[in-house]
């Protein structure tokens, strides 16, 4: 059983560039997170994705803008990169939406470098 | 504001020796809590929770965690430590009406043997 995956593992931008990360939900999952984890922090919510649409939102601008597709898979895209979007982006599944009843099961994560 | 405080940012062991990482949340109610495990290039894998109930959890590897109201604390422990044991491990919060965890900073495990 495949857990979660990410696309790719890492990449270099430019500022002002546009990026597109991709995650694979676990088998059997319907929601998927995504998280900015910056070097020596915590992982900081980005938004949920349940049934293709946006279900919860952290603190973070429009330029991070997401999708979920039929198949349950996800994309986050990220625009006018700065340089503080350098991080660790990481994607989480779970079944159904909810908080803590719903356990999260964690990808290896996208390394973003922004130059 | 809700947040999530882990005090230590490293901690070193050596291998076999008891380990305690510590964990304060500030919430207006208890929250759900969380304690994960984040190995060298991988994602966070779930080490235990806490929902309600028995204020001590077990959770895997060998690990269990404490619930005290009266501190606002949710520490780690295990009683004896593996060189395996050694990454990074994150303590979480989530309010029970949200769907928006609270991660700690994270504190960084060393081993030695």
């Amino acid at each position: 059983d495949a857990g979660v995956t990410q696309s790719p593992t890492h990449l270099i931008k430019t500022r002002g560039q546009q990026v597109t990360l991709r995650c694979s939900p676990k088998s059997g999952h319907d929601t998927v997170s995504w998280y900015q984890q910056a070097l020596g922090q915590g992982p900081q919510f980005i938004f949920q994705y349940y049934e293709e649409e946006e279900r919860q939102r952290g603190n973070f601008p429009d330029r991070f803008s997401g999708h979920q597709f039929p198949n349950y898979s996800s994309e986050l895209n990220v625009n006018a990169l700065l340089l503080g979007d350098s991080a660790l982006y990481l994607c989480a599944s779970s079944l159904g939406v909810g908080g803590g009843g719903n356990e999260q099961f964690f990808g290896p994560g996208t390394r973003l470098t922004v130059l | 504001a809700q947040s999530v405080t882990q005090p230590d940012i490293h901690i070193t062991v050596s291998e076999g020796a008891s380990l305690e990482l510590r964990c304060n949340y500030s919430y207006g109610a208890t929250p759900y809590l969380f304690w994960y495990v984040q190995s060298p290039g991988q994602g966070l894998q779930l080490l235990l929770k806490y929902f309600s109930g028995d204020t001590l959890v077990q959770g895997i590897k060998g690990f269990e965690a404490e619930f005290k109201r009266s501190q606002s604390s949710f520490n780690l422990r295990k009683p004896s430590v593996h060189w395996s044991d050694a990454a990074e491990y994150f303590c979480a919060a989530l309010s029970g009406g949200s769907y928006i965890p609270t991660f700690g900073r994270g504190t960084s495990l060393i081993v030695h043997p």
